[in-house]
C-alpha cells in the first residue's frame, strides 16, 4: 500500500511552461523530501520540508508543505529540458517508516 | 551534500552465481543504510534496512537468504545476491541516512543483468 500518492504519473510540457506535481497522504509526516532521478542514476535530494505550511524555493522550483503535514507540492516555473526526470516525494511518517511515492515522470521538450 | 558511492555500477553474471554490491558513505557515518530495487519506469521499492552491527530488517516478500546484507562498519553495507536468476535482473540502489535529521542520500545505483 502506497502511503504517498503522487499525481500526475506523467507530465509532458513544452519548454517555458509551468508545472505542478502533487504528493498526498492520509498520514501525517514528520518530514518530507523531494528527489529527482535521471535514467540510470540514483535519486538526488532536492529539498526537505519539516514545518507545516513551509515554502522553500530552489531557483525555479518551489516546494510547499501542507499545514497539516499530509501533503506537499512541487512547482516548476518556466521549465527547461534539463528539468526532465522522475520526481519522487518521500517521507517519514509518525511511526518512523520512510516511504517513496510512485513518482511523476516529467518530460520537457524544447 | 553527503556522498554515497556504489560499486560496481553495472554487472553481468551467469545464472546461479552470486554477486556482491557495495555501498559506501564517503563523508559521513551511517548507522542505517537502505537497499532498494527499481524496475523500469517505477519508483523505488525498499528491500531491507541495514543496521550497523546487527541483522538487517527485510521487507515483506524479500528473501533474506537470497539477498544477504552485511553492515560491518559505519561507512559500508554490502548486498549479496545469491544464486542469481534472470528475474533478479534490476537496478539496485542503496541509501545512507543521516542520523541527526533522517535525510537519506542515495548511491548512483548498480545495474544487475543475469544471463
Amino acid at each position: 500500500t502506497q502511503l504517498l500518492e503522487q499525481s500526475p504519473q506523467f507530465l509532458s510540457i513544452q519548454e517555458g511552461e509551468n508545472l505542478t506535481v502533487y504528493c498526498n497522504s492520509s498520514s501525517v509526516f514528520s518530514s518530507l523530501q523531494w528527489y529527482r532521478q535521471e535514467p540510470g542514476e540514483g535519486p538526488v535530494l532536492l529539498v526537505t520540508v519539516v514545518t507545516g505550511g513551509e515554502v522553500k524555493k530552489l531557483k525555479r522550483l518551489t516546494f510547499q508543505f501542507g499545514d497539516a503535514r499530509k501533503d506537499s507540492s512541487l512547482h516548476i516555473t518556466a521549465a527547461q529540458p534539463g528539468d526532465t526526470g522522475l520526481y519522487l516525494c518521500a517521507g517519514t511518517d509518525s511511526w518512523g517508516k520512510f516511504q517513496f511515492g510512485a513518482g511523476t515522470q516529467v518530460v520537457v521538450t524544447p | 551534500g553527503a556522498v554515497v558511492s556504489q560499486h560496481p555500477s553495472w554487472v553481468i553474471c551467469k545464472s546461479g552465481t552470486s554477486v556482491k554490491i557495495e555501498c559506501r558513505s564517503l563523508d559521513f557515518q551511517a548507522t542505517t543504510m537502505f537497499w532498494y530495487r527499481q524496475f523500469p519506469k517505477q519508483s523505488l521499492m525498499l528491500m531491507a534496512t541495514s543496521n550497523e552491527g546487527s541483522k538487517a530488517t527485510y521487507e515483506q516478500g524479500v528473501e533474506k537468504d537470497k539477498f544477504l546484507i552485511n553492515h560491518a562498519s559505519l561507512t559500508l553495507s554490502t548486498l549479496t545476491v545469491t544464486s542469481a536468476h534472470p528475474e533478479d535482473s534490476s537496478f539496485y540502489i542503496c541509501s545512507a541516512r543521516l542520523d541527526f535529521n533522517n535525510e537519506q542520500f542515495f548511491g548512483p545505483g548498480t545495474r544487475l543483468t543475469v544471463l
